[in-house]
């Protein structure tokens, strides 16, 4: 099983509309990065975590950590096309800190 | 925020040939740098760790004479493809660590855009 679980594993929602995606780990978060992809295009940094219960947000989305847990979510209020694309949440799991990366989870924002 | 870039950002070449994939960090000193792959509808996958003047640490199942990595400067590390298939085909994206580990800190990865790869 992998270390770090994503749901759900695609989402479409119409636009305006909240959503939330989790990301579950195995093992103890000493942190948590949230990506955004475009396929085929790099990384875009949302947000890191660092703390648990920390909450961080940056326009409309907001991503919370709960270390107890060893989860965080990412909520985006009144979505739009624009937040279209993959999410990736990363984690330092690896014995140098090196990002272990959950399986990603493809939104699509209908207009 | 922090550069890292790469290249080139799309290459294609034949079969059997070597391919060299240059990742950047342009203005902070990364002595840490990572080497990740990415295949159609997939996560990332981590291929190795590159230290700046060690040699890369590959996870398990990578092919340490297939993808050789070289951490020459604090600014610079190179993936390497060599004899190159049509399987290699991905998309290779690299990452740099501004500062060294240390237990307890979480530091900040910045990605490079990524080069996509194709091997006919």
């Amino acid at each position: 099983s992998q270390e770090l679980e994503q749901s759900p594993q695609s989402l479409i929602v119409q636009e305006g509309k909240n959503l939330t995606i989790n990301c579950t780990s195995s093992k103890t978060l000493y942190g948590l990065y949230w990506y955004k992809q475009k396929y085929g295009e790099g990384l875009i940094f949302l947000m890191m975590l660092q703390k648990g219960g920390e909450e961080k947000s940056h326009e409309k989305i907001t991503a919370k950590l709960d270390e107890k847990k060893q989860q965080s979510s990412l909520h985006i209020t009144a979505s739009q096309p624009s937040h279209a694309g993959i999410y990736l949440c990363g984690a330092p799991l690896g014995s140098a800190r090196q990002l272990t990366f959950g399986s990603g989870t493809q939104l699509t924002v209908l207009p | 925020g922090a550069v890292v870039s790469q290249h080139p950002s799309r290459v294609i070449c034949k079969s059997g040939t070597s391919v060299k994939i240059e990742c950047r960090s342009l203005d902070f000193q990364a002595t840490t740098m990572f080497w990740y792959r990415q295949f159609p509808k997939q996560s990332l996958m981590l291929m190795a760790t590159s230290n700046e003047g060690s040699k890369a640490t590959y996870e398990q199942g990578v092919e340490k004479d297939k993808f050789l990595i070289n951490h020459a400067s604090l600014t610079l590390s190179t993936l390497t493809v060599t004899s190159a298939h049509p399987e290699d085909s991905s998309f290779y994206i690299c990452s740099a660590r501004d500062s060294p580990y240390v237990r307890g800190d979480v530091e900040t990865q910045y990605f490079g855009p990524g080069t996509r790869l194709l091997v006919l």
